[in-house]
């Protein structure tokens, strides 16, 4: 079936960028997603990106998809304290509603 | 909009108690959906409704889980009897249409403590 894998844990430092990466397994997938959660909080769509997309920008956030490799990654720049959360991913075919969520990849941000 | 609304954000229960956690999704959007959240199993989901109508329970973890959603403003899950277990936070969810991004939009979530 369909799997999203992240990489659990990340560190930077503040005011340097961060990237975190996702690969997922479904090649049918329309619709790729990042949610933030902030601790005690729901899931936040940061955004989301068009499988015949290759980048998105918005403000300090970079989406960068290969499509081939099936792989999706989020770059923050500029990571400020505010940024530590957990980060995941998720994807979307073109029929039904199966999000399939990656287990969440937890940012700390370092002063 | 107040966004998706749950109910209680916090409940403790001993085992074999029932629990009905509650959920108000956003005006107008006709998908709702019900996850679970555990530092084990990450983020798994429970069901998913298309306009009031269970689309797909194959989430829901066994009989004693139960969900409804008697109208487009409100639903429940149910648990009957509870077990230490089924400790967990439970997210509601809801969005708009099939076609597009259908972005989700979760709620604040309901913290499920079962002694």
């Amino acid at each position: 079936g369909e799997d999203v894998e992240q990489s659990l844990f990340l560190s930077v430092r503040e005011g340097d960028s961060s990237v975190i990466n996702c690969t997922y397994t479904d090649s049918s997938s329309t619709y790729l997603y990042w949610y933030k959660q902030e601790p005690g909080a729901g899931l936040q769509l940061l955004t989301y990106i068009f499988s015949n997309m290759d980048m998105k920008q918005d403000q300090r956030l970079t989406v960068l998809l290969n499509k081939k490799d099936k792989h999706l990654s989020l770059r923050i720049a500029d990571t400020q304290t505010g940024d530590s959360a957990i980060y995941f991913c998720a994807e979307r075919g073109n029929y039904g509603q199966n999000f399939v969520f990656g287990p969440g990849t937890r940012l700390s941000v370092l002063p | 909009d107040a966004g998706v609304i749950q109910s209680p954000r916090h409940e403790v229960t001993e085992m074999g108690q029932e629990v009905t956690l509650r959920c108000k999704p956003i005006s107008g959007h006709d998908y709702l959906f019900w996850y679970r959240q555990t530092m084990m199993r990450g983020l798994e989901l429970l069901i998913y409704f298309n306009n009031n109508v269970p689309i797909d329970d194959s989430g829901m973890p066994e009989d004693r889980f139960s969900a409804k959603m008697p109208n487009a403003s409100f639903s429940t899950l149910k648990i009957q009897p509870s077990e230490p277990r089924d400790s967990a936070v439970y997210f509601c969810a809801s969005g708009q249409g099939v076609s597009g991004a259908n972005v989700l939009t979760f709620g604040a979530g309901s913290r499920l403590t079962v002694l």
